[in-house]
């Protein structure tokens, strides 16, 4: 069974950071695309950051280059978001998405982790 | 540009049926996309994988009232004999040269 279980949000203040982890389980992690999804309070799914299976290919949303980072280990199954200078606007519900294979859709995502964004 | 375009809300009866519609942007209207569900205070759920010429399939354990078809540029999703927990919000999904686009997403009434 595929699981994906988010960590690492909180609360911070504004112009801090924070690095969220997403364990993954059921499936072999390193042959897969992930990805970072956020949803603000009472907005739709914004689509944050892409990692392809090797780490070597990345793609970040527009508006958010520059101050997040991607990343991943598969040596420990873990997809990682650093995310630093945050923002009010970055307060949202992160969840980490797998891809499915041969195409980008997202099959299975984990039960998010909330970050705040506040003084 | 890649955008998907959803109706911001859709409702109807208990036992009923619905068809809630996502489109494609200009010049993409042969993309395949996905539809994911996501229940009140819940994270989203994996549907369906839709093409263009209307062959899908379904994630784990979605139930056969879920249906895709297409026409063009448009990718709909069709639930069938509503029931109360179907109440949520629907999101498509696609993805062009590194990057990936959800629609503002339909949120669904039971009545």
């Amino acid at each position: 069974e595929v699981q994906l279980l988010e960590s690492g949000g909180g609360f911070v203040q504004p112009g801090g950071s924070l690095r969220l982890s997403c364990a993954a389980s059921g499936f072999t992690f390193s042959s897969y695309n992930m990805n970072w999804v956020r949803q603000a309070p009472g907005k739709g799914l914004e689509w944050v950051s892409v990692i392809s299976g090797s780490g070597y290919s990345i793609s970040y949303a527009d508006s958010l280059k520059g101050r997040f980072t991607i990343s991943r280990d598969n040596s420990k199954n873990t997809l990682y978001l650093q995310m630093n200078s945050l923002r009010v606007e970055d307060t949202a519900v992160y969840y980490c998405a797998k891809e499915s294979t041969g195409d980008r859709m997202f099959d299975y995502w984990g039960q998010g982790t909330l970050v705040t964004v506040s003084s | 540009q890649l955008v998907l375009t959803q109706s911001p809300s859709a409702s109807a009866s208990l036992g009923a049926s619905v068809k809630l519609t996502c489109t494609l942007s200009s010049g993409h209207s042969s993309s395949a996309i996905a539809w994911h569900q996501q229940q009140p205070e819940k994270g989203p759920r994996y549907l369906m994988k839709l093409h263009s010429d209307g062959s899908h399939s379904k994630g784990d354990g979605i139930p056969d009232r879920f249906s895709g078809s297409s026409s063009g540029a448009e990718r709909y999703l069709t639930i069938s004999s509503l029931q109360s927990e179907d109440e949520a919000d629907y999101y498509c999904q696609t993805w062009g040269t590194g990057i990936r686009v959800f629609g503002g997403g339909t949120k669904l009434t039971v009545l």
